[in-house]
């Protein structure tokens, strides 16, 4: 079965600072990834994902993730935060044999410094 | 823009009560999910359509819970009788195919 592992459960950086947050899957095959952002109240909004092609991809909010599938990772990156960054974010995967069900990893909360 | 929309987006109710949570997914999408999440467990998959089917519902306590589409713009997931554990928040997330799911924002649900 897929699985998904964010190791980081909380990261503070300056406001300026760059940000990379980590997440690592286990699946067999190239599988469709996925960042989504969760503020306070809200439900989850999609930042960017991966199904083929590029191993770069560009989201909203400035912010991208690149595919390595020899480490199988997709880490978000920023080069620079902002104060409204501070959300939680969930990387999630979906093998297509079962459907697109996503498989969430355990979120990182982000925190950002003034 | 197209938004999944979830009522009611607060729920306080006392153990024992019947609890029924709606989702309109977003007009032309083929596949509903519900999650739960808790501090605890993160976001967990309840149930999954397509198509207004039941695909899996594999993490849904059976005895309990049950998540129903009575129409495309409809789906429901109710709780009865609800206990203090069920105190969570449960998002609906709809999709078209293999796209990314659009989420609502939730249901807060506290059972007393």
């Amino acid at each position: 079965a897929q699985s998904v592992t964010q190791p980081d459960i909380h990261i503070t950086v300056s406001e300026g600072a760059s940000l990379e947050l980590r997440c690592n899957y286990s699946y067999g095959a190239t599988p469709y990834l996925f960042w989504y952002v969760q503020s306070p109240g809200q439900g989850l909004q999609l930042l960017l994902k991966y199904f083929s092609g590029d191993t770069l991809v560009q989201g909203i909010k400035g912010f991208e993730a690149e595919f390595k599938r020899s480490q199988s990772s997709f880490n978000l990156r920023k080069p620079s935060v902002h104060w409204s960054d501070a959300a939680e974010y969930f990387c999630a995967v979906v093998a297509m044999e079962y459907g697109n069900k996503l498989v969430f990893g355990a979120g990182t909360i982000l925190r950002v410094k003034s | 823009d197209a938004r999944v929309t979830q009522t009611p987006r607060h729920k306080v109710t006392e153990m024992g009560q019947e609890v029924t949570m709606r989702c309109q997914p977003i007009l032309g999408h083929n596949t509903v999910f519900w999650y739960r999440q808790t501090m605890m467990q993160g976001l967990e998959l309840l149930a999954y359509f397509r198509n207004r089917a039941p695909l899996d519902d594999s993490g849904m306590p059976k005895d309990r819970f049950s998540a129903e589409m009575p129409d495309a713009t409809l789906a429901t997931l109710k709780i009865q009788p609800s206990e203090p554990r069920d105190s969570a928040v449960y998002f609906c997330a709809s999709g078209l195919n293999n796209q990314p799911q659009h989420f609502g924002d939730g249901t807060r649900l506290s059972i007393l």
